[in-house]
């Protein structure tokens, strides 16, 4: 089936260390994107892809990073630069093109420093 | 930024129909309006999007005020899988593409 695989679904991690969460679609979707959600809050955007080798900015990019050499994949490194890391991520992935596209969401990772 | 207002919380008896409204009064003219809906620990589910019909599925019934400015989403029988938080989201077109920009969404509670 297609979808969007996220893994791992938890982590741990010390302070101080990097970490990367992956992110695979195989939907054929040009653009992809990582969200951060804090308890009761909703969604902030973190990066987003609209084509291969080539990523944007949102608006909390600050301590992290993210690559995209292949279409299916976009992965999130968290790095030590983050100093409030610990968080809900959620990986997405549409087509491009109009605002009536549906953006897809994987299961999210759980991040937590410990 | 194109911004959302929702209720916190609503209740709904199940089986009884459900009225999420939204106010997004700063919408333009581009501005597609999503609704998607999350379950603790998982990612949000789409449900239904419009521009400035109204649309429905099998999910749901999206109605969409004549001046754009509001919109309500229609769950014609709630049941208990129902129950999650529900965003409504203003797609914008920004920095070269379309973005989804996250308010709280209204949490729904369904009585059994």
């Amino acid at each position: 089936d297609g979808g969007i695989t996220q893994s791992p679904k938890y982590l741990f991690r010390k302070e101080g260390q990097n970490v990367t969460l992956s992110c695979e679609q195989n939907l054929n979707h040009d653009a992809m994107y990582w969200y951060r959600q804090d308890p009761g809050q909703g969604l902030r955007l973190i990066y987003y892809s609209q084509i291969v080798n080539d990523f944007q900015k949102g608006d909390i990019a600050e301590g992290y990073s993210v690559s995209r050499e292949k279409k299916e994949s976009f992965p999130l490194t968290v790095t030590s630069a983050q100093k409030n890391p610990t968080a809900f991520y959620l990986c997405a992935s549409s087509t491009s093109g109009t605002g009536g596209n549906t953006i897809y969401f994987g299961e999210g990772s759980w991040l937590t420093v410990v | 930024d194109a911004k959302t207002t929702q209720p916190n919380s609503m209740e709904s008896n199940e089986e009884e129909p459900v009225h999420l409204p939204c106010n997004h009064s700063t919408i333009s003219g581009t501005d597609y309006i999503h609704w998607y809906r999350q379950l603790p620990s998982q990612g949000p589910e789409y449900v239904i999007h419009g521009l400035t019909s109204n649309v429905n599925n099998r999910m749901a019934s999206l109605a969409i005020a004549e001046d754009r400015k509001s919109s309500t989403l229609i769950l014609h029988r709630a049941t208990l899988r129902d129950a999650a938080v529900y965003y409504c989201i203003l797609r914008v077109f920004g920095a070269g593409s379309y973005q989804l920009t996250f308010g709280k969404g209204t949490k729904l509670s369904v009585i059994p």
